[in-house]
């Protein structure tokens, strides 16, 4: 079972907003996380951390549309008033086990 | 500004060996841990090695089976991964990256390079 799972995709039109989940296996529902996104050919771009509490802290220079937060095993990307930029792929990690564990990623479409 | 720029990759065949670089500036490079972190064509990132500050605590992915060396360089501000016996599965962007976003004793990577491109085919 992975540690971290995310759905595969998501999509909103432009301007609203879309919600990014991460779920964290039995036995890691605790751990604090971090989001990335990717754009192709590009690098990629952290983003925040969350924490169980639904605590995050922003990397310098993310836009305020974006924000996190978590409810038990789940935590939560949510992009706000979105943009064509945004359209990207997007990146949960967490550490477990003396190793860093990306999710599969979700690939976020702006409608 | 936190600056990490790779070099090293190009093509290589099977059964071959690379050395990846990362310089780093911007920041105090001796009191990070680095990552390095791969993406192959059409999959997501998947981790390959990190190191912390003074080279005391080194991990590996478990797939890579001791075939890669992740070390660095305070004095030169520097981060290597050196690849041996690669197999075609090892094609792949390869970035490296900062593990400064901390919380307690956990780090999670918090700034990437562009990555440089590796090409393992006969």
């Amino acid at each position: 079972q992975p540690v971290v799972t995310q759905s595969s995709s998501a999509s909103a039109s432009l301007g609203s907003s879309v919600k990014v989940t991460c779920t964290l296996s039995s036995g890691y529902s605790s751990y604090i996380i971090a989001w990335h996104q990717h754009q192709p050919g590009k690098a990629p771009r952290y983003l925040m951390k969350v924490e169980r509490s639904g605590n995050y802290n922003k990397g310098s220079g993310v836009p305020d549309r974006f924000s996190g937060s978590s409810s038990g095993a789940d935590r939560y990307l949510t992009i706000s008033n979105l943009q064509s930029e945004d359209e990207a792929d997007y990146y949960c990690e967490t550490w477990a086990s003396k190793s860093h564990v990306f999710g599969s990623g979700t690939k976020v479409t702006v409608l | 500004e936190v600056q990490v720029v790779e070099s090293g990759g190009g093509l290589v065949k099977p059964g071959g060996s690379l050395r990846l670089s990362c310089a780093a500036s911007g920041f105090t490079f001796n009191t990070y841990s680095m990552n390095w972190v791969r993406q192959a064509p059409g999959k997501g990132l998947e981790w390959v090695a990190s190191i912390d500050s003074t080279s005391t605590y080194i991990y590996y992915a478990d797939s890579l089976k001791g075939r890669f060396t992740i070390s660095r360089d305070n004095a030169e501000n520097s981060l290597y991964l050196q690849m041996n016996s690669l197999r075609a599965e090892d094609t792949a962007v390869y970035f490296c990256a900062t593990e400064g976003s901390c919380t307690d004793d956990v780090c999670l990577t918090d700034s990437w390079g562009q990555g440089t491109l590796v090409t393992v085919s006969s």
